[in-house]
């Protein structure tokens, strides 16, 4: 299997646009988590799908955050609008029982 | 509530030195604890873990046993390599829930 794929790796725009992270996760698996991880904040769980259903969003910021999963094999997460603040590291993970398995990130750089 | 307690960094080591970095937990039931390791520029990949009490994790030349008297899974290995150099993070998951809570990561520098 590839593995988590994100996309894009690295992201750089401007305070007001819309940024849309996206995650493919391994194939088979029933759970899949958002983190955002910075030097200030360490690593943050940010929500949570178990088959594709979000099961928890607390750690989700701000209403400017959403996340989806269409379906098994997607998901995205939305900054709209982003700020510099949202600057960070954002993983997916996803795992079938005890074991997460996390993607290689996308950096994001708010100007 | 479940929570993860580890050593803070940078821990800077010379090769072919011990390796020890603490790891404490505060979870009610039978947690499972994991250590997981981010190599620079990726994500967090699982490096060993342990389901139960008095269970053994090893993995690369790394241990970590759960121990559930002191409430602690510290991470030792006997001899550290360059290559070792990485950020390290201490994890549990509860016997009941889905997610995985995550220490505040300990980055370890290894010198040749």
């Amino acid at each position: 299997d590839a593995g988590v794929i994100q996309s894009p790796r690295h992201e750089v725009t401007e305070m007001g646009q819309e940024v849309t992270l996206r995650c493919k996760p391994i194939s088979g698996h029933d759970y899949l988590f958002w983190y955002r991880q910075t030097m200030m904040r360490g690593l943050e769980l940010l929500i949570y799908f178990n088959n594709n259903v979000p099961i928890d969003d607390s750690g989700m910021p701000e209403d400017r955050f959403s996340a989806k999963m269409p379906n098994a094999s997607f998901s995205t997460l939305k900054i709209q609008p982003s700020e510099p603040r949202d600057s960070a590291v954002y993983f997916c993970a996803s795992s079938l029982s005890d074991t997460q398995y996390f993607g290689p990130g996308t950096r994001l750089t708010v100007l | 509530g479940n929570s993860v307690t580890q050593m803070e960094g940078p821990v800077t080591l010379s090769e072919e030195a011990f390796l020890t970095i603490n790891c404490t937990y505060t979870a009610t039931g039978y947690p499972s604890l994991f250590w997981y390791v981010q190599y620079p520029g990726e994500g967090l990949q699982l490096l060993l873990k342990a389901t139960k009490a008095d269970d053994k994790g090893s993995n690369k030349g790394f241990e970590a046993t759960y121990r559930k008297e002191t409430t602690s899974f510290h991470l030792e290995k006997g001899s550290v390599q360059v290559s070792d150099s990485a950020v390290y993070f201490c994890a549990l998951r509860g016997s009941s829930a889905s997610k995985i809570i995550f220490g505040s990561g300990t980055r370890l520098s290894i010198r040749p």
